[in-house]
């Protein structure tokens, strides 16, 4: 079992403030870096693939970061909407054979209040 | 495009009892299923990969005979879970993956099992 952690577990954040989140993984054996991010009661919603160290993504307010010699992506927010409250999750393939076999970190839970 | 639907979306259960959980590519053809289960505050973890038309490859800890996954279409993989007792309640999620290099996973919205 690999070792990706996010912190911090859960955050609250007020509409309009910017925000991140980090994931950190095993430096050794860098494969990709997958974020999604999963709203209540619906299914997991892919943001990003990453793949090369200093990677940037961006998909509207949200944006990434990777750092591939230090073992770590930040996730950012910027000018958090209520519609952003969800949970962020990173996810570190297990092996070069399958992308499919990922290894998934217990999220960052972000509530956005009005 | 690119939905995967799981049904139930909930179940309550007696011990003893199976229980199944479909998993479905709405949309497209899906070569391979992955099957997670998820803890209270824990991350996803996955129980195992399906093919279409082979047999499920297990990770490691996870009993096959207990999570019997079929995947008899490009569209369809089942969980059952067989005997189920209060420690099987969990959260169970699947994702489908196209075929093609890019591999990307869809997933459903998850299954909450509920074992008495």
């Amino acid at each position: 079992i690999l070792n990706v952690e996010q912190s911090p577990q859960s955050l609250h954040v007020q509409e309009g403030d910017s925000t991140n989140f980090t994931c950190s993984f095993p430096s050794s054996n860098f494969y990709a870096l997958h974020w999604y991010r999963w709203e209540t009661a619906k299914s997991p919603e892919a943001l990003f693939v990453m793949t090369l160290n200093g990677d940037e993504k961006k998909k509207g307010r949200i944006s990434a970061t990777l750092n591939t010699k230090e073992g770590y992506s930040y996730l950012y927010i910027k000018g958090s909407q209520p519609e952003d409250s969800a949970t962020y999750l990173c996810a570190f393939p297990m092996t070069t054979d399958s992308w499919g076999k990922l290894q998934f970190g217990a999220g960052t839970q972000v509530v956005v209040t009005p | 495009g690119a939905v995967v639907s799981q049904h139930p979306s909930w179940v309550i259960c007696k011990s003893g009892t199976s229980v199944k959980i479909e998993c479905r590519s709405l949309d497209f053809q899906a070569t391979t299923m992955f099957w997670y289960r998820q803890f209270p505050k824990q991350s996803l973890m996955l129980m195992a990969t399906s093919n279409e038309g082979s047999k499920a490859t297990y990770e490691q800890g996870v009993e096959k005979d207990k999570f019997l996954i079929n995947h008899a279409s490009l569209t369809l993989s089942t969980l059952t879970v067989t005997s189920a007792h209060p420690e099987d309640s969990s959260f169970y999620i699947c994702s489908a993956s196209m075929v093609g290099p890019r591999n990307e996973q869809f997933f459903g919205p998850g299954t909450r099992l509920t074992v008495l």
